[in-house]
């Protein structure tokens, strides 16, 4: 059964700095991995989706990337802003297309 | 339309009510899925549509739930004789392709419900 981790649950950071978020997935067979912004009390904001055949993808100051085989993706953010604060989710779609979920990790830009 | 639109955005009902809301995709988007979000947690998933038909609904915790979406566009999830337990956000998707190795799923800004 696939499995999602986000560590850490939260994280502060002066503005400014660049910063790498962790998310870590049991079983490989993937299809694409997905991450997420979600504001309080607000939807949830596709940022990347990679596919299973890529390693990375890049929109602006983001960068994600993804291991399959060391079931590792990770999230990094340049250049740090205030109007970056809020919760990063990732999101693994496996072989039943569901999206399997991690719980996320609350990011706090200190200004 | 230009993004995923739920409605209501909150819904404060008391316990026992019938409760309905409602989803609408972006146009030409095929797979429509609904999940749920309580505080601190992550989304979990309720049910999975494919055009017009369920094509997974084993995410819906009970028969009091229950989902339509009769011309594979607009889909009403429906929650009868509403228990306190059911209070969270809940978050409606679509995506083009429903199938697993394409699909990025965009979400509606969700409609938070709570029984009283």
């Amino acid at each position: 059964k696939q499995e999602v981790t986000q560590i850490p649950a939260a994280l502060s950071v002066p503005e400014g700095e660049n910063l790498v978020l962790n998310c870590s997935f049991t079983d490989s067979a993937i299809y694409n991995l997905q991450w997420f912004r979600q504001d309080p009390g607000k939807g949830l904001t596709s940022l990347l989706l990679i596919q299973s055949s890529q390693r990375e993808q890049t929109s602006g100051r983001l960068n994600a990337s993804l291991d399959k085989s060391s079931g590792r993706s990770t999230l990094y953010i340049a250049a740090s802003q205030p109007g970056d604060s809020a919760t990063y989710l990732c999101a693994v779609k496996d072989s039943n297309y569901q999206l399997i979920w991690g719980a996320g990790t609350k990011l706090i830009i200190k200004p | 339309g230009a993004g995923v639109s739920q409605t209501p955005s909150n819904k404060v009902t008391e316990k026992g009510k019938y409760v309905e809301l409602r989803c609408d995709p972006i146009s030409g988007h095929t797979a429509l899925y609904w999940y749920r979000q309580s505080l601190g947690q992550g989304p979990e998933f309720l049910i999975y549509f494919q055009g017009t038909g369920a094509a997974d609904d084993s995410g819906l915790p009970n028969d009091r739930f229950f989902a339509v979406r009769p011309e594979g566009s607009v889909s009403t999830l429906k929650i009868q004789r509403t228990e306190r337990g059911d209070s969270a956000v809940y978050l409606c998707a679509s995506s083009y392709a429903g199938t697993a190795n394409t699909g990025e799923l965009f979400f509606g800004e969700g409609s938070r419900l709570t029984v009283l």
